[in-house]
C-alpha cells in the first residue's frame, strides 16, 4: 500500500531529552516536509527537503533538526533546546514540482512532556 | 505579508442544512489553493486544488470555488460523516516551501 508512515503515534519526552520522530514514505516523492500543529492554529513549517542530502529551515526550525540520507526517510529530532515541544507533528510529501501539486500527509505523532 | 484566514472557526449545522466555509488570502503570485479535510488525530486528507479565479471543483456534497481574494467550500445537504476540520492552504510564488495554511474551520453536523 502506498503511503506515509509516521511513528510512534504517541511520544513522551523528559526534560533535557532529545527525541526522534520517524517518517517513511513509499510514494517515491522527492519533497518531504515536517509541520507542527497546535490547537486552534494552522500548520507551521519546521523543515523541508526537496532532494536527498539537502534540507532547508522553515518558519519555526529552532530546537529541531532533520536528516535526509534516503529518499524514503525524513526523521525529525526534537532537541532539548525546544522549550515548548508539546504538539501534534505531521510529516508530508509532495510529488512533482509544478504549481498545484498537493501535499500528502501521514497520521501524525503526538508529543507530550513528562 | 502572505496570509490565509479561515472563517468561521467553528460551525454547527443540522443534517441537511447547507452552508459555506470561507478562506480569504493575501499572497503574492498565487500558484494554487488547496482544501483538505482533517479528522481528529489524523493527518489532513487532500480534497481539491484550485488554480485561478472562476474555477470550481466538486466532490460528492462538497464544491470549492475561487475568486481573486477568497475561496469558498460549499457543503450541500451535509451528513454527520462530513464532520471534520477543513483546512485551506495556499501556494505562493515558485518556492516549494511557500505553502501557507489557515487555522481551519471545525464543522460539526448533528443528526
Amino acid at each position: 500500500d502506498g503511503g506515509i508512515t509516521q511513528s510512534p503515534k504517541y511520544l513522551f519526552r523528559k526534560e533535557g531529552q532529545n527525541v526522534t520522530l520517524s517518517c517513511e514514505q513509499n510514494l517515491n516523492h522527492d519533497a518531504m516536509y515536517w509541520y507542527r500543529q497546535d490547537p486552534g492554529q494552522g500548520l507551521r513549517l519546521i523543515y523541508y527537503s526537496q532532494i536527498v542530502n539537502d534540507f532547508q529551515k522553515g518558519d519555526i526550525a529552532e530546537g529541531y533538526s532533520v536528516s535526509r540520507e534516503k529518499k524514503e526517510s525524513f526523521p525529525l529530532t526534537v532537541t532539548s533546546a525546544q522549550k515548548n515541544p508539546t504538539a501534534f507533528y505531521l510529516c508530508a510529501t509532495r510529488g512533482g514540482s509544478g504549481a498545484g501539486a498537493p501535499q500528502h500527509f501521514g497520521d501524525g505523532t503526538r508529543l507530550s512532556i513528562l | 505579508e502572505d496570509q490565509v484566514t479561515q472563517s468561521p472557526e467553528a460551525l454547527r449545522l443540522q443534517e441537511g442544512e447547507s452552508s459555506s466555509l470561507n478562506c480569504s488570502y493575501t499572497v503574492s503570485g498565487l500558484r494554487g489553493l488547496f482544501w483538505y479535510r482533517q479528522d481528529p488525530g489524523k493527518g489532513p486528507e487532500f480534497l481539491f486544488t484550485l488554480y485561478s479565479a472562476g474555477e470550481e471543483k466538486e466532490k460528492e456534497r462538497l464544491k470549492a470555488t475561487l475568486t481573486k481574494k477568497e475561496s469558498f467550500l460549499h457543503i450541500t445537504a451535509p451528513k454527520p460523516e462530513d464532520s471534520a476540520t477543513y483546512l485551506c492552504a495556499v501556494q505562493a510564488g515558485s518556492s516549494a516551501s511557500k505553502i501557507i495554511f489557515g487555522s481551519g474551520t471545525r464543522l460539526s453536523i448533528r443528526p
